[in-house]
């Protein structure tokens, strides 16, 4: 059973363009959070989704950062129009279940860089 | 708004110590809190998950507690290797899992 895979691992982007990042979670899993850690701070809290459902997204910025869960495929953090302070590392978990024996996992992250 | 704070932020002993990590959350009504690692540049790995019933759990050299009403987990390394050193994160789990800023820890020979 593989673990939650992130890909790319390193992506670089000039400010303007769009930016997506994949995350496949561990199988059976139908929760996937996504977190981003800036430069020597923690990790903030973007958007919650099951499959097809946004279920919190209140950590995301208002403008150019959307995110899906899809029914088939893998969920996908989308920023468009890129700008410096975008650069940082993203992180995407999964869990099988909500509340109490929900175990998260954590993928090996995006880190994402602006030019 | 759930807040979690960890002491201390960056720690530095020597091998063989043993070392007591310390994470406190403002709500409690948490499901679950869990403690992880981070290397430098990777992903997080899990360490420990203390559902909200229970008070414990251990693993290997790591030992975590949770004590819901005073709003305070602690993770306590034994016999501290230099492997050891990373950054250790605590997270609680109300509807999605809320972090610390981490203690960074070094173990030096």
């Amino acid at each position: 059973n593989a673990g939650v895979m992130q890909n790319p691992r390193h992506l670089v982007r000039r400010r303007g363009q769009e930016a997506r990042l994949r995350c496949s979670p561990m199988k059976g899993h139908s929760h996937v959070y996504w977190y981003r850690q800036l430069p020597e701070e923690g990790l903030k809290f973007m958007v919650y989704l099951q499959k097809e459902n946004i279920i919190d997204e209140s950590g995301m910025p208002k403008e150019r950062f959307s995110a899906e869960f899809p029914k088939e495929g893998p969920s996908i953090l989308r920023i468009q129009q890129v700008v410096r302070g975008d650069s940082a590392a993203y992180f995407c978990a999964s869990s099988p279940l909500r509340g109490e024996n929900t175990e998260a996992f954590f993928g090996q992250g995006t880190r994402l860089t602006v030019v | 708004k759930q807040e979690v704070t960890q002491i201390p932020a960056a720690l530095s002993v020597p091998e063989g110590e043993n070392l007591v990590l310390n994470c406190s959350f403002t709500d409690s009504a948490i499901y679950n809190l869990q403690w992880f690692r981070q290397d430098p540049g990777k992903g997080l790995t899990s360490l420990l998950l203390i559902q909200s019933s229970q008070r414990e759990q251990t693993s290997g050299r790591l030992n975590a507690s949770l004590d819901k009403s005073s709003g305070r987990s602690t993770l306590y390394i034994a016999a501290s290797q230099p492997g050891d050193s990373a950054t250790y994160l605590c997270a609680a789990l109300p509807d999605k899992l809320i972090f610390g800023t981490g203690t960074r820890l070094q173990v030096f020979p």
